[in-house]
């Protein structure tokens, strides 16, 4: 069964500091890797979409994929309260007509 | 960016009763999903919603519990039928562009 697997946390990390949040998946044909934040009450939100090999920087948030150990990170740069959240690690195969799975979820907490 | 409209936002049902919830989303989308997220838990795909055809069910949910319409590529319907508290969820449809996967407000169902 494909799976996608994140510590729960909570992390905790303080105010102006590297949030690392981490993520492996099962399934070698996933193509495109996704990471999502959830506020309490709220829907996921897309933050960062990764396919190839490397890094993406979009603002204060990176995403790093390796394919060949089968994970895919997030950093978070100075992080904020307003980063609190769970995060969602999501993957997709290669298929157009493929479903997506999340992970369970990494709850992180910036403290002031 | 795209958006979905999702109702009812919440409802509480008495046991053995049926919910429809709606999803409509402002422009096409090549997929639409459902998903079901317990308290404090992530994300669990119910079924993909197939334009014109029968739903594709994961594996722990049937048709006759989790009846699901897509009449368009904007609309679909996901009933809960013959509720009990286990029902007791949040219910998100969600719409995948080809690019990205962005959600509904979610349906927050308490069954008594």
């Amino acid at each position: 069964q494909k799976e996608v697997e994140q510590n729960s946390g909570p992390l905790s990390v303080p105010e102006g500091a590297i949030a690392s949040l981490n993520c492996t998946y099962s399934d070698r044909v996933s193509q495109s890797f996704f990471w999502y934040r959830q506020y309490s009450g709220k829907s996921p939100e897309l933050i960062m979409s990764i396919y190839s090999n490397g890094d993406k920087e979009d603002g204060r948030f990176t995403a790093q994929l390796n394919k060949a150990s089968q994970y895919v990170s997030l950093l978070i740069r100075d992080s904020q309260p307003s980063d609190s959240a769970t995060y969602l690690c999501a993957v997709k195969e290669r298929s157009s007509a493929s479903k997506i799975i999340f992970g369970s979820g990494t709850r992180l907490s910036i403290r002031p | 960016s795209a958006v979905i409209s999702q109702k009812p936002s919440r409802d509480i049902c008495q046991r053995g009763t049926s919910l429809t919830i709606q999803c409509q989303v402002d422009s096409q989308v090549t997929m639409m999903f459902w998903y079901r997220q317990q308290p404090g838990q992530s994300l669990t795909l119910i079924a993909t919603a197939n334009q014109g055809s029968e739903a594709t069910y994961e594996s722990g949910f049937v048709i006759d519990k989790f009846p699901i319409s897509r009449p368009n590529l904007t609309f679909s319907t996901l009933t809960v039928s013959n509720m009990s508290p286990e029902d007791s969820s949040i219910y998100l449809c969600s719409g995948w562009t080809g690019e990205k996967l962005f959600f509904g407000s979610g349906t927050q169902l308490s069954v008594l």
